[in-house]
C-alpha cells in the first residue's frame, strides 16, 4: 500500500545548525512528492515540490528514488523555520495527496 | 485573490447527529477536496469534487458525503456522527483536478467535535 513515514514527531535544533527532515515513501509508480508547512496560527501551506528542484526558503529536497526518500533539508535553521513539516506523496499525477504524519521543527534560539 | 475560507471553525456535535461543513474556493479555482486530519496525524483524503462531480473518493464510508455548487464552493456532510469522527476537517481547492500542475490550496479548517 502506498505510505509515506516521517520518522520524527519532534526535532529540534539550535538556530544556526542544520536540519535534516526525514521522509520516507512507499510507492512503486512515478511518484511526485511535496512538502507542505504549517507556522503557527497560519493554514498549511505549499513549501517545495521535488519536479521545481527549488529552494525555498533556504530549504531543499532530493528526491531519491532508490531510497524511497525525499528529506528536507537546510544548511542553517532560522527560529522563524519552527514549524509543522508534512511530507506528501503523490501518485501518477492523480486527484489525491498521501501524507505523512509530520514532524514538529523547534528552532530554539 | 481570495484565499480559501471555511465555516463554521468550530462545532461540537453529539453521537449520532448530521452535520455540514462549508467551503469557498479559491478565486479561478474549479476543484475541491476534503481531508481529515485527526490530532497528531497528517490530512487523509476524503474526496474531490471537480466541476461539480465527485472525482474521487478515499478509504471513508458512503455516511460522508459531499456537494460541489456551480460557483465550486462546496459542502462535507457526515451522517450518524461517530466519536472517531472528531478531527480537524481541511478544504482545499486547486485549478485543476489533476495535482500535478495545480498544488492544493488549504484552507484554516473546521474543527469537529463529537460528544
Amino acid at each position: 500500500a502506498q505510505r509515506v513515514t516521517q520518522p520524527e514527531k519532534l526535532l529540534s535544533v539550535f538556530k544556526g545548525a542544520p536540519v535534516e527532515l526525514k521522509c520516507n515513501y512507499s510507492y512503486s509508480g512515478s511518484p511526485e512528492l511535496f512538502w507542505y508547512v504549517q507556522y503557527s496560527r497560519q493554514r498549511l501551506q505549499l513549501l517545495l515540490r521535488h519536479i521545481s528542484r527549488e529552494s525555498i526558503k533556504g530549504f531543499t529536497a532530493d528526491l531519491n528514488k532508490g531510497e524511497t526518500s525525499f528529506h528536507l533539508k537546510k544548511p542553517f535553521a532560522q527560529e522563524e523555520d519552527s514549524a509543522m513539516y508534512y511530507c506528501a506523496l503523490l501518485m501518477d499525477s492523480s486527484y489525491k495527496l498521501i501524507f505523512g504524519s509530520g514532524t514538529r521543527l523547534l528552532v530554539r534560539p | 485573490e481570495t484565499g480559501v475560507t471555511q465555516s463554521p471553525t468550530h462545532l461540537i456535535k453529539t453521537r449520532g447527529q448530521q452535520v455540514t461543513l462549508r467551503c469557498s474556493s479559491q478565486s479561478g479555482h474549479n476543484t475541491v477536496s476534503w481531508y481529515q486530519q485527526a490530532l497528531g496525524q497528517g490530512p487523509q483524503f476524503i474526496f474531490q469534487y471537480y466541476r461539480e462531480e465527485e472525482n474521487g473518493r478515499g478509504n471513508f464510508p458512503p455516511r460522508f458525503s459531499g456537494l460541489q455548487f456551480p460557483n465550486y464552493s462546496s459542502e462535507l456532510n457526515v451522517n450518524a456522527l461517530e466519536l472517531d469522527d472528531s478531527a480537524l476537517y481541511l478544504c482545499a481547492s486547486s485549478l485543476e483536478a489533476g495535482l500535478g500542475d495545480s498544488p492544493l490550496h488549504f484552507g484554516n479548517g473546521t474543527r469537529l467535535t463529537v460528544t
